[in-house]
């Protein structure tokens, strides 16, 4: 089954730049999607297809997909932007299709 | 607007059923494909089974497969989820989530509030 590895944490200072990265075997050759997810609420989409963004979501939050590594980068980063992300794909491999989530990054911001 | 509201969560005994349901609105249910998500306390994010939008394909998460049973009624805008042989390890916030339209590839950009089962004696 397809696994997707995520770092457990990752702290960042205001204004300064956080990576979050999703790692999965060949995950380049899928579409990433990135969820925001703060305690008590649920998770709120953040990039689809690798990079586009929802309406009202800051230009801020962008992604690139690669090899084996998908990333999502936060640009001056606020304190707001504390939560889980948690990195989304599709697993088509079987004959049972599913929908597979990354373990989730706590975002801390210093 | 589009809303997802989750409801029939609770404290049930291990061994025991629940049925959850989504109820939808703001958009043609009868369009999309629908999905349950959960969350066990101070955990990640766990997939657990989609139906398609007219209820023909359904697919689980191996981890549930065999306990749980997913069904919508499209007359009524409406998602269900049977959980049978409840475990402690069910315990968890439940969301259901809007997929798709079509069969693969989709994200969730729509999800209810969540609904908390708790599995105790």
């Amino acid at each position: 089954s397809y696994e997707l590895t995520q770092p457990q944490s990752v702290s960042v200072a205001p204004g300064k730049t956080a990576t979050i990265t999703c790692g999965g075997n060949k995950i380049g050759s899928k579409s990433v999607h990135w969820y925001k997810q703060r305690p008590g609420q649920a998770p709120v989409l953040v990039l689809y297809y690798n990079k586009d963004r929802p309406s009202g979501i800051p230009e801020r939050f962008s992604g690139s997909n690669f090899g084996n590594t998908a990333t999502l980068t936060i640009s001056r980063v606020e304190a707001g932007d504390e939560a889980d992300y948690y990195c989304q794909v599709w697993d088509s491999s079987s004959d049972h299709p599913r929908v597979v989530f990354g373990g989730g990054t706590k975002l801390t911001v210093l | 607007q589009v809303q997802l509201v989750e409801s029939g969560g609770g404290l049930v005994k291990p061994g025991g059923s629940l049925r959850l349901s989504c109820a939808a609105s703001g958009f043609s249910f009868s369009d999309f494909y629908m999905t349950w998500i959960r969350q066990a306390p101070g955990k990640g994010l766990e997939w657990l089974s989609y139906i398609s939008s007219g209820g023909h394909t359904k697919h689980y998460a191996d981890s549930v497969k065999g306990r749980l049973t997913i069904s919508r009624d499209n007359a009524k805008n409406s998602l269900y989820l049977e959980i049978n042989n409840l475990r402690v390890e069910d315990t968890a916030v439940y969301y259901c989530a809007r997929g798709g339209t079509g069969s693969s590839d989709w994200f969730l950009f729509h999800w209810g509030q969540g609904i908390l089962v708790t599995v105790s004696s």
